[in-house]
């Protein structure tokens, strides 16, 4: 069966410090792979997604995350973290063959203190 | 473009009774997914339909929980006689596509409290 794992389930930065927030997946197969974020009180909205082509995946607000596939892991990065990224983040993977349903791992929260 | 909208956006029911979650899709969007978000857990996947057909319910509970996108109107989760284990946030998506790597566009959620 499909799982994601994210290692880290709460994490605390100050601003500009750097963050790298690991997602690993249990998938033999093709994957599409997606990282979500959840700001206090809003809905979940898509940060940045990889479908194929170049593993170095770049989004909004300046996130980033690579596909390595080997390792089954699609870390998401940020050089610099500012106070308005403190939010929940959440990794999810769907499989090619399926519905396109979405496995999502249990979520990172971020605290960045101003 | 309106989004993704569900309603209500917070519910509390007793045990034993029924509750009602609604979905209204993005304009365009005639596929629908639902996602449950326990406490401290990530969401988890219940069902995906399209309008009039449900196409993989494989994350619902076999017992009290049913769903459906009518050809008009909003897609409906419904669940029977509810329990407190039921409480948590209810999340659906919308998307353009069949699944694969379509970007699929989230409510509000509706969070669900049995008392």
């Amino acid at each position: 069966a499909q799982s994601v794992s994210q290692h880290n389930h709460h994490v605390i930065l100050s601003e500009a410090a750097s963050l790298e927030l690991g997602c690993n997946y249990s998938y033999g197969g093709t994957v599409n792979l997606f990282w979500y974020v959840q700001y206090p009180g809003q809905h979940l909205q898509l940060l940045l997604k990889y479908f194929s082509g170049d593993p170095l995946v770049k989004g909004i607000k300046g996130f980033e995350a690579e596909f390595i596939k080997s390792k089954f892991s699609f870390n998401l990065r940020k050089p610099s973290v500012q106070w308005s990224d403190t939010a929940e983040y959440f990794c999810a993977v769907n499989a090619r063959s399926n519905t396109g349903k979405l496995i999502f791992g249990q979520g990172t929260t971020l605290q960045v203190k101003p | 473009n309106a989004g993704v909208m569900q309603n209500p956006r917070h519910l509390v029911r007793r045990r034993g009774q029924e509750a009602r979650l609604r979905c209204s899709p993005m304009k365009g969007h005639s596929h629908v997914y639902w996602y449950r978000q326990l406490p401290e857990e990530g969401l988890k996947f219940m069902v995906y339909l399209q309008k009039e057909n449900i196409i993989d319910e494989s994350g619902m509970p076999k017992e009290r929980f049913s769903a459906e996108f009518p050809k008009e109107g909003p897609s409906i989760l419904r669940i029977q006689q509810v329990v407190r284990g039921d409480s948590a946030a209810y999340f659906c998506a919308s998307s353009p596509n069949p699944g694969q790597g379509e970007t699929q566009y989230f409510g509000p959620g509706t969070r669900l409290l049995v008392l």
